[in-house]
């Protein structure tokens, strides 16, 4: 497609719950992120895929939190047993090797 | 120290002035700089990259790089109401790594 798709956009689910969202990359783009923005912070770096491999998954927070990558394309972030703390923003990323990252529009995740 | 260090502002700044938005960042083996806008509730969209150091135009915007004094700004001319909103350093490729390490950001304000 002509840029980062993420989806779903909005997410509400109950404390406990296990919940994936969904990164569709920029055509070609072999490398993909993850970051994490809680309301009014920064972004806080997640996991980094080069092709279907993890070589930086040093921002997951706990083992709660899971990615995969397949076929050099489409990630699926996984949060097990969500706790409130995990409400926030997250935001895929893909490039070019070297190159600038662009953005999706991001899922809202709220666990209530 | 943080690893990429912005003032949050807010910065205020009339209508048709210079903005000006630094950021300096610790790992000297750093090798990409980009800026990013971030409206609230929206996610970051790339301005710019840099990547030697000295000056890079682009419209309005102009990106300067000095790595001896690990500094990094953006210069915003003519600015407009419009851009007003959160601008994000990001810097990637120090100690071996792909990822992009994001500042917390600096509010900018436009008075009309």
């Amino acid at each position: 497609g002509a840029g980062v798709s993420q989806s779903p956009s909005n997410k509400v689910t109950e404390k406990g719950k296990d919940v994936e969202l969904r990164c569709d990359p920029i055509s070609g783009h072999t490398a993909l992120y993850w970051y994490r923005q809680s309301l009014g912070q920064g972004l806080e770096f997640l996991i980094y895929f080069q092709g279907n491999s993890a070589p930086d998954k040093s921002g997951l927070p706990s083992d709660r939190f899971s990615a995969e990558r397949t076929g050099g394309s489409v990630s699926t972030l996984t949060i097990q047993r969500t706790q409130q703390e995990d409400s926030a923003v997250y935001l895929c990323a893909s490039s070019l090797i070297y190159t600038e990252a662009f953005f999706g529009q991001g899922t809202r995740l709220t666990v209530v | 120290q943080k690893e990429v260090e912005q003032n949050s502002g807010p910065l205020s700044v009339p209508e048709g002035a210079i903005a000006s938005l630094n950021c300096t960042y610790s790992d000297r083996g750093s090798q990409s700089f980009f800026w990013y806008r971030q409206y609230s509730g929206k996610s970051p969209e790339l301005i710019m990259s840099i990547y030697s150091n000295g000056d890079k135009e682009d419209g309005r915007f102009t990106a300067q790089l000095n790595k001896a004094s690990q500094y990094v700004s953006l210069l915003i001319r003519d600015s407009q109401p419009s851009d007003s909103a959160t601008y994000l350093c990001a810097v990637r490729g120090g100690s071996g790594t792909y990822k992009y390490i994001f500042g917390t950001g600096t509010r900018l304000k436009v008075l009309a």
